[in-house]
């Protein structure tokens, strides 16, 4: 049974280029959740959607941030027009249930922006 | 706003040593509250979940308490060995919300 996978795990982009994060969530998991941790800085919501749903997105940037989490394959955070301070780990976390249940974590894409 | 925070930020104990790492929350309208391990450069580990309802869990070495009314817990860690050297995470999830509220984590260093 594989755990959360993410990819890339690690991905560079130049200042001004997109940046798109796959996740997927555990099988039989339909609730995602995005986090970031900047560096010396502890984890922080971002997102967190079911299947065709954003649910939750108020830990999301207004610009140039969007994630979705369509019927069929991962679930993708876009960032578009990516500034150095974008540089970041981002992790996926996904649930069986309602967000009330544990949350599993997968390994993170570090994102470096130069 | 919920607040989490842990202390110390940085441990270094020699091996065999018990430990205390502490988490405090300023909300204490939680559902959950979980610790995990974080080693350099990979995700997360879960390592215990505390129900609100309950006072503590064991697993192994690992012993989390949950103090909800005083918005404390401690995880302890006993007969420490140098594969327990990572940053261990204190995270709860507020009653009602979708998301985990992370402490910015306690580095432990257990020397051999």
């Amino acid at each position: 049974n594989a755990g959360v996978m993410q990819n890339p795990r690690h991905l560079v982009r130049r200042r001004g280029q997109e940046a798109r994060l796959r996740c997927s969530p555990m099988k039989g998991h339909s609730h995602v959740y995005w986090y970031r941790q900047l560096p010396e800085e502890g984890l922080k919501f971002m997102v967190y959607l079911q299947k065709e749903n954003i649910i939750d997105e108020s830990g999301m940037p207004k610009e140039r941030f969007s994630a979705e989490f369509p019927k069929e394959g991962p679930s993708i955070l876009r960032i578009q027009q990516v500034v150095r301070g974008d540089s970041a780990a981002y992790f996926c976390a996904s649930s069986g249930l309602a967000g009330f249940n544990e949350q599993y974590f997968g390994p993170g894409t570090r994102l470096t922006v130069t | 706003k919920q607040e989490v925070t842990q202390i110390p930020a940085a441990l270094s104990v020699p091996e065999g040593e018990n430990l205390v790492l502490n988490c405090s929350f300023t909300d204490s309208a939680i559902y959950n509250l979980q610790w995990f391990r974080q080693d350099p450069g990979k995700g997360l580990t879960s390592l215990l979940l505390i129900q609100s309802s309950q006072r503590e869990q064991t697993s192994g070495r690992l012993n989390a308490s949950l103090d909800k009314s005083s918005g404390r817990s401690t995880l302890y860690i006993a007969a420490s060995q140098p594969g327990d050297s990572a940053t261990y995470l204190c995270a709860v999830e507020e009653t009602g919300a979708n998301n985990l509220f992370f402490g910015t984590g306690t580095r432990l260093t257990v020397i051999p």
